[in-house]
C-alpha cells in the first residue's frame, strides 16, 4: 500500500522556469511533510518541510503548498536552475502522535533542467 | 562538523551469504535510521534505533535485523540475501527520535548487488 502518491515521475523545464511536483497522502495521523533532494551518488537531503496547519512556506525558491482537507502538497521550484537538476521525494511522518522518526516516501521525481 | 558516513560504499555478495553494513552518525546523534531504496520500490524504511533500543520497525522479514551501540553507531544485518535485496541502502542519523522538526541527515548509501 503506498500511503504517499508522487507524481509526476519525471519533467524536464527550460532554465528560469517552474518545477511542480505533486504528492497525496492517505494517513491522516501524518503531521510533518518533508521534501528532500537527491544528486546521484548522494543520500537524500533535506530541502523544506511543512506543517498541517500552515498551507504555504517559502524558502528561497523553493515553495510548499499544503491542502489538509484535499490531503494533498506540492513543491514548486521557481526559476529553475541545471544544478536543480535532481530526484525529489516528498515524505510524511507521524511528528507529534507517535515517537520516531518513520518517513514515508513518495515514488520520486526526476527533474531535469535543460539551460 | 563531519556527515553520516557509510562503510563499504560497495559490496558484491551471492544469494545465500549474508552481510553487515555500518553507519557512523553525526557527533552527538542518538538516532540512526535505515532506510532500503530501489528502483522499483522507492525508499522504504527498515529500521530505527535510539539510544540501542529498536524505535521502529518497518515492513520486512526477519533476515533483516539491525542493532545500535552505546556510541551510537550502527549495524544493520541481512542473512541469506535474496537477488531482490540487491538496493542502495542508506543510514540517516538525527539528535532527536521525536519526528517533527528533527532533521534527519542521510549518508551516502552503501550499494549492495546480490548476484
Amino acid at each position: 500500500q503506498q500511503q504517499v502518491k508522487q507524481s509526476p515521475q519525471s519533467l524536464i523545464v527550460q532554465k528560469g522556469g517552474i518545477s511542480i511536483i505533486n504528492c497525496a497522502y492517505e494517513n491522516t495521523a501524518f503531521d510533518y511533510f518533508p521534501w528532500y533532494q537527491q544528486f546521484p551518488g548522494k543520500g537524500p537531503a533535506l530541502l523544506i518541510a511543512i506543517r498541517p496547519d500552515v498551507s504555504e512556506k517559502k524558502e528561497g525558491r523553493f515553495t510548499i503548498s499544503f491542502n489538509k482537507s484535499a490531503k494533498q502538497f506540492s513543491l514548486h521550484i521557481m526559476d529553475s536552475q541545471p544544478g536543480d537538476s535532481a530526484t525529489y521525494f516528498c515524505a510524511a511522518i507521524e511528528g507529534l502522535k507517535a515517537a520516531g522518526n518513520k518517513l514515508t516516501f513518495g515514488g520520486g521525481t526526476r527533474v531535469l533542467v535543460k539551460p | 562538523k563531519a556527515g553520516v558516513t557509510q562503510t563499504p560504499r560497495y559490496l558484491i555478495k551471492t544469494r545465500g551469504q549474508q552481510v553487515t553494513l555500518s553507519c557512523s552518525p553525526i557527533s552527538g546523534h542518538r538516532s540512526v535510521s535505515w532506510y532500503q531504496q530501489t528502483p522499483g520500490q522507492g525508499l522504504q524504511f527498515l529500521f530505527e534505533y535510539f539510544s540501542e533500543t529498536q524505535r521502529n520497525k518497518g515492513n520486512f522479514p526477519g533476515r533483516f535485523s539491525g542493532r545500535q551501540f552505546s556510541n551510537s553507531r550502527s549495524e544493520m544485518n541481512v542473512s541469506t540475501l535474496e537477488l531482490g535485496d540487491s538496493a542502495l541502502y542508506l543510514c540517516a542519523s538525527s539528535p532527536l527520535t521525536r519526528g517533527m522538526d528533527n532533521e534527519q541527515f542521510f549518508g551516502p548509501g552503501t550499494r549492495l548487488t546480490v548476484l
